[in-house]
């Protein structure tokens, strides 16, 4: 298993701000992720978290918006650029020890946007 | 990538055995299928993988028929911390695209 800390738990922002998010593994991992959920929605992928070089997004979301940081096996940061009241969500970190093997999930971090 | 249909939401009461299918019509040769468990303020859990026929473990039961177009993840006796969304995924195993969660099934326990 792995054990995911994610940082802030929620956060309370006004619009035109950004916020980073922290996910913290206490392993190191191949693969992490990190993913948007909407009130009472599914999960949606924003991007594949890559070391040591530039995040891969999914179609919809990009850089300038979401910066995604890996620096190493064990960490990484995505930052909510310019936040407006739609960026409202959960986000949450997640990981996986090889390709395609099941995924484990941080306790997300609850965003409100004003 | 293989879609993947479920029904929005189910109820039961304690003690019932549950079973929530999931249909994918267009799964390919190479694709597993996974279930996951979220609960309210949390991040999902995984629950169950399989390709083919049965797999047990001491969560639940996975049950795929030889054509594979459909699973069935079964909950023996649920009890009210059974009470979850539940996301059935496919995907291929060796092509990194086992990560699209569908709309999942809004199980309700009641007492």
């Amino acid at each position: 298993s792995a054990v995911i800390s994610q940082k802030p738990s929620r956060d309370i922002c006004q619009r035109g701000t950004s916020l980073t998010i922290q996910c913290q593994v206490d392993s190191q991992v191949t693969m992490m992720f990190w993913y948007r959920q909407q009130p009472g929605q599914s999960l949606t992928l924003i991007a594949t978290a890559n070391q040591g070089s530039e995040a891969t997004y999914e179609s919809g979301f990009v850089i300038d918006k979401f910066p995604i940081s890996r620096p190493n096996l064990t960490f990484s940061t995505l930052t909510v650029s310019n936040m407006s009241p739609e960026d409202s969500s959960i986000y949450l970190c997640s990981v996986g020890r090889a390709p395609n093997e099941k995924l484990f999930f941080g306790s997300g971090t609850q965003l409100s946007v004003l | 990538l293989a879609k993947t249909t479920q029904p929005i939401s189910m109820d039961s009461y304690e003690g019932q055995e549950v079973n929530i299918t999931c249909s994918h019509n267009n799964i390919a040769t190479n694709d597993y299928i996974t279930w996951y468990q979220q609960f309210p303020s949390q991040g999902p859990r995984f629950i169950i993988q399989g390709y083919k026929t049965k797999v047990t473990n001491e969560v639940a039961s996975l049950f795929i028929p030889a054509d594979r177009k459909s699973s069935t993840l079964s909950l023996p006796r649920v009890s009210l911390s059974d009470t979850a969304v539940y996301y059935c995924l496919v995907g291929d195993n060796n092509a990194g695209n086992m990560l699209t969660f569908g709309g999942g099934t809004r199980l309700m326990v009641k007492p």
